[in-house]
């Protein structure tokens, strides 16, 4: 069965440091989702892609984090420079757009980040 | 805004006991609502989702009705087992404004043999 891969699966950085999170979405999927998970809370929605276009990015922190889809498949988050409150959990999810399971969201292992 | 409340957690119950977790919702017009589980170490799968009211979602014995009167979606299972020990999500989302899942805080569920 299909899966959404991401990597790294965890990953430790300084404060002030540069990281970036990478997800491949189940092949054919044209949406694909970035999701920030505190620990304890239910995840919530970073950023939307349709093919390689930002659909949703209302709740991005701008000023630090950036994503990208440039070919429509694969994804890049990145966090510069990373602060204390972003250790997280970065979950990716994709979906199918048509057929009996449009919009049911496939969701990769996560990425844990802990800075310090 | 649109918004989920679950019970809080842990619950803790002996294998074959009977299990509920409450979930509402407050959204404006009728979402599609979903339940997903999240073993240690893993990342979310779905569970069970009703699109509209009165569907019943089920799945692995777990069982959910979408009931718009009480704007609530409460998972239930007869009898859990060891295995079934996770997190679980109650999720919505409105299909015709891109498909962005709102999630509750979620419910650890620990049964123990």
């Amino acid at each position: 069965e299909a899966e959404v891969a991401q990597s790294p699966r965890y990953k430790i950085t300084e404060k002030s440091q540069a990281v970036a999170f990478w997800c491949d979405p189940i092949s054919g999927h044209a949406t694909l989702y970035w999701y920030r998970q505190i620990l304890g809370q239910g995840p919530e929605l970073l950023v939307q892609f349709q093919d390689e276009s930002v659909v949703d990015d209302s709740q991005l922190p701008k000023d630090r984090f950036s994503a990208e889809r440039l070919k429509g498949v694969d994804s890049t988050l990145k966090i510069q420079p990373a602060e204390l409150g972003d250790s997280a959990m970065y979950l990716c999810a994709s979906s199918p757009e048509l057929g009996q399971r449009a919009y049911e969201q496939y969701f990769g292992p996560g990425t844990r980040l802990t800075v310090t | 805004g649109d918004s989920v409340t679950q019970m809080e957690g842990p619950v803790t119950l002996s294998e074959e006991a009977f299990l509920t977790i409450n979930c509402t919702y407050t959204a404006t017009g009728y979402p599609s609502l979903f339940w997903y589980v999240q073993y240690p170490g893993e990342g979310l799968q779905l569970l069970l989702k009703a699109t509209k009211a009165d569907d019943k979602g089920s799945n692995k014995g777990f069982e959910a009705t979408y009931r718009k009167e009480t704007t609530s979606f409460h998972l239930e299972k007869g009898s859990v087992q060891v295995s079934d020990s996770a997190v679980y999500f109650c999720a919505l989302t409105f299909y015709n404004q891109g498909g962005k899942l709102i999630f509750g805080q979620g419910t650890e569920l620990s049964v123990k043999p």
